[in-house]
Parts: structure tokens; sequence; C-alpha cells
């Protein structure tokens, strides 16, 4: 069985600071791991996919994400906020073996940026 | 290419009613996943189709159903409307099975039931 936790429902960071969003995984397999980013009354926008090509992984908006297998995580950091950041994140983890078990999520993280 | 287009965008419902929600995949995506949003319970996976046959089914009772089409469209369908069944549901594309490859989705449809 897989699963998701990600620290911090809510993150506020001041325009212009780091932002880290915190994913650890569980899984009995190696696993394919998402971030996905959604606005208000949208749906899903992929970020960024690890697939095991790279740990570390960039992806869209300045984004990237480190897969750290010792410490079961896929935390996703960015240099630098912008007001546009401000949304929910959700981490996902789908197994490799090709099984058709959909992507288990995380809980999200509401991304606040502060001006 | 056009993105995953759900339809209808929002509906309202009564309780004991019954629902189909509708997903257009991206051209040429063959697998078809459907989840449930709800901010108590977050994203749950519902289903997945691929090929006109579903694959695998998430922990929903048997009033969630869905089937998809030859052209890769799918519906779902909700019978026996419960409060509870209020939610956003999204529905995602790929192009093979969806544990392998990477998931698209649509903007979702959000139903209300009172």
């Amino acid at each position: 069985a897989q699963s998701v936790t990600q620290l911090g429902s809510h993150v506020s960071v001041s325009e212009g600071a780091l932002v880290l969003l915190r994913c650890n995984y569980s899984s009995s397999v190696p696993p394919y791991l998402f971030w996905y980013v959604q606005y208000p009354n949208q749906g899903l926008q992929l970020l960024l996919k690890y697939t095991s090509a790279a740990t570390l992984v960039k992806g869209i908006n300045g984004f990237e994400a480190e897969f750290k297998k010792s410490e079961t995580s896929f935390h996703l950091t960015k240099p630098s906020a912008h007001m546009s950041d401000a949304a929910e994140y959700f981490c996902a983890v789908s197994d490799r073996g090709g099984g058709a078990d959909g992507l288990t999520f995380g809980k999200g993280t509401h991304l606040i940026i502060q001006p | 290419k056009a993105g995953v287009t759900q339809t209808p965008r929002y509906l309202i419902k009564t309780r004991g009613q019954q629902v189909t929600l509708s997903c257009s995949p991206i051209s040429g995506h063959r697998s078809v996943s459907w989840y449930q949003q709800t901010p108590g319970q977050g994203l749950q996976f519902l289903f997945e189709y691929f090929s006109e046959t579903q694959r695998n089914k998430g922990n929903f009772p048997g009033r969630f159903s869905g089937r998809q089409f030859s052209n890769s469209r799918s519906e779902m369908n909700v019978s026996t409307l419960e409060l509870g069944d209020s939610a956003l549901y999204l529905c995602a594309s790929s192009l093979l099975q969806a544990g392998a490859e990477t998931q698209y989705f649509g903007p979702g449809t959000r139903l209300l039931v009172l």
C-alpha cells in the first residue's frame, strides 16, 4: 500500500523568499512521484514528476524537487516566491508495476504568499 | 492539443437522485481515471478505465459506477445520491495505464447534493 504525507497544511512565505513544501512517501515498490498545483475552482496542473531518470527534477514555473530514497522524501522547492504561486499543492505517488491503481495523494499544502 | 474536458462544470441535485458526469480525454489518450475531492477526505481514486475496460476501482460503494466508450470518452454515474457525495469530481487522462504515465486533469465537475 502506498501513502503520502505532506507536512504542514498551510505554509506562509514572503514574496521573494524560498518556498519549501514537504512530502514523504511510503511505497512497497519503487515509486513514481508527482507534484500537482491546484488554483481555486480549477483542476490539477502537473508541476513535475520523478521517474528515476534523475533525482533532481525541474518543473514548470521555477519549481524543482529532489528525490531522496534514504529519507523517502520528495520535497518541492522554489528559490523565490511570487504572488502567483499562491495555490494548493499536492504530492502524489504511483507504483511502477503498471497496475492501474491510480494516484495516491497527500492532503495538500496551501501556500500563502505574503507581500 | 485540447486538454481534458468535463461536463457539466456545475451540478445541483437532491438526495436520492442519480447523476451522470462526462469526461473527454486528451486526443490519443486511452486511459481515463476519476477522482473525488472533498475538504474532509481530500483526493480519492474512484476508478480507471483503459480501452473500455475498468482496470481498477477505489474504495467506493457500488452506487459509483463508470464506463468508457470506444472513442475513450468516459462517464461516471452516481445513483441514489447522498449529501456526502457533494464534491469536486476530477477526471484525468493518460496515454497508457495510469500507474505508468502522467495523468492530466480536467477542470472538474462540482456536484452539490441538497
